[in-house]
């Protein structure tokens, strides 16, 4: 069975401080692809990252990186200097190989304090 | 990436009415999924909107109660039928690009549905 887990429902931090959200997913499928997408209160979901399992590399996109780590099955997302613009419900995201269902972890909260 | 509208953005319903909410896609998308969220909570996938061909849905959601018509590559609606406040949700239209062997799904801004 596919499953995600976004153990942290809820964080709050003071802006300019580093945050790393956790996801940790299980699979039995040898090629999968992760996702992060953030929603704002407005209630779009916008797509951040999409990592494929055979491609360890870390990912940095400005104040954004991702830490894959398969041999943890762990997705990591990490904003350096945080802004209150961040503020939103985040959310990791797993794809098998044999269709196109994404299996969503439950998000987390972040909290950005000015 | 595809850009999708969705209509209307939100709205207040009285039990036991219907609503339809439209999505339409700038480009033509193979796939076209239909999503819940309901307060507070992750996404649940109601249904595959088939163009030409009836929606497959998902466990625990029904035709009668959610229909979905899609008549070409670039549009679709869902009707949430005979509403009660459980039905009060955010309903997002996700589409995926034709060649996108990854997969990532782009979504509408969604439509927040308030029953009273």
């Amino acid at each position: 069975a596919q499953k995600v887990t976004q153990a942290q429902t809820e964080i709050s931090v003071v802006e300019k401080e580093d945050v790393t959200l956790d996801c940790v997913y299980e699979t039995r499928d040898t090629t999968y692809y992760l996702f992060w997408y953030k929603q704002p209160p407005s209630g779009e979901l916008v797509f951040l990252i999409r990592r494929n399992s055979f491609d360890e590399q870390n990912e940095i996109s400005g104040r954004y990186s991702w830490n894959f780590q398969k041999s943890t099955s762990s997705f990591n997302f990490t904003i350096t200097a945080s802004q209150v613009v961040d503020s939103a419900v985040y959310f990791c995201a797993l794809r098998g190989d044999s269709n196109y269902q994404l299996i969503w972890g439950a998000g987390t909260k972040l909290i950005i304090k000015p | 990436s595809a850009v999708i509208s969705q209509k209307p953005s939100r709205d207040i319903c009285q039990r036991g009415t219907s609503l339809t909410i439209q999505c339409q896609v700038d480009s033509q998308v193979t796939m076209m999924f239909w999503y819940r969220q309901q307060p507070g909570q992750s996404l649940t996938l109601i249904a595959t909107a088939n163009q030409g061909s009836e929606a497959t849905y998902e466990s625990g959601f029904v035709i009668d109660k959610f229909p979905i018509s899609r008549p070409n590559l670039t549009f679709s609606t869902l009707t949430v039928s005979n509403m009660s406040p459980e039905d009060s949700s955010i309903y997002l239209c996700s589409v995926k690009e034709p060649g996108q062997g990854s997969g990532e799904l782009f979504f509408g801004e969604g439509s927040r549905l308030t029953v009273l």
